[in-house]
């Protein structure tokens, strides 16, 4: 069964820097793309950020919002997803969930989420 | 970008009545649509991709169609466990997008 887990969710100040991480189980990790969504409180879904397979930096994608802010990682041995949030503001505040894709691409469907990791940014 | 457009944004149905939630791209997408259903307090759940496809192991009553920008999702027969929130998901660039929501209610 595949099981994924988010952690690292915190209240934080406006400025500052976390990191999410996701624990994978139950599937091929290094054979999935996997990507960030997050969903502030009473709003819908937004794509954060993805990743192909492989451990390249050219195989990570961004939205805007979070272009040179943010950073996407994975340890395919330890089957770990990372999301390295710098400069965080009261926009990035959401609930955010950790996707698997499909396949090795991130441009296809979500077949599985975890339950999400709620990041708050306040003063 | 690619902009989804979903309509309407909340709806209210009878329980065995007929639902429908379209969804529009703002740029051909061709069949690049996917169908989220989010229950409150939960994770989102795949119904339907390749915007017709259905997901293994979801009921007969939800079905998908459309291509190129405008799509549909319709829940034929509605019943009280499809109460949530619907949403569509382009993939045919990046970044992904997704609609805005449609919330379902029963009536």
């Amino acid at each position: 069964e595949v099981r994924l887990v988010e952690s690292g969710g915190m209240l934080i100040q406006p400025g500052g820097s976390l990191r999410l991480s996701c624990a994978a189980s139950g599937f091929s990790f290094s054979s999935f793309a996997m990507s960030w969504v997050r969903q502030a409180p009473g709003k819908g879904l937004e794509w954060v950020s993805g990743i192909g397979i492989g451990v390249s930096g050219d195989n990570t994608y961004y939205a805007d919002s979070v272009k040179g802010r943010f950073t996407i990682s994975r340890d395919n041995f330890k089957k770990m997803l990372y999301l390295q949030m710098n400069s965080l503001t009261d926009e990035d505040t959401a609930l955010y969930y950790c996707a698997k894709s499909w396949a090795a691409g991130i441009r296809d469907y979500f077949d599985s989420w975890g339950q999400g990791t709620l990041l708050t940014v306040t003063s | 970008d690619t902009q989804m457009t979903q309509s309407p944004s909340s709806l209210s149905a009878s329980v065995r009545g007929r639902v429908t939630i379209t969804c529009q791209a703002s740029q051909d997408i061709t069949n690049s649509l996917n169908w989220y259903q989010q229950k409150p307090g939960k994770a989102p759940k795949l119904l339907i991709y390749g915007a017709s496809d259905l997901k293994t192991g979801v009921p007969s009553r939800f079905s998908g169609s459309g291509s190129g920008t405008h799509f549909t999702l319709t829940i034929n027969s509605l019943q009280p466990e499809d109460i949530a929130t619907y949403y569509c998901q382009q993939y045919a660039d990046l970044p992904l997008t997704f609609g805005g929501g449609t919330k379902v209610e029963i009536k």
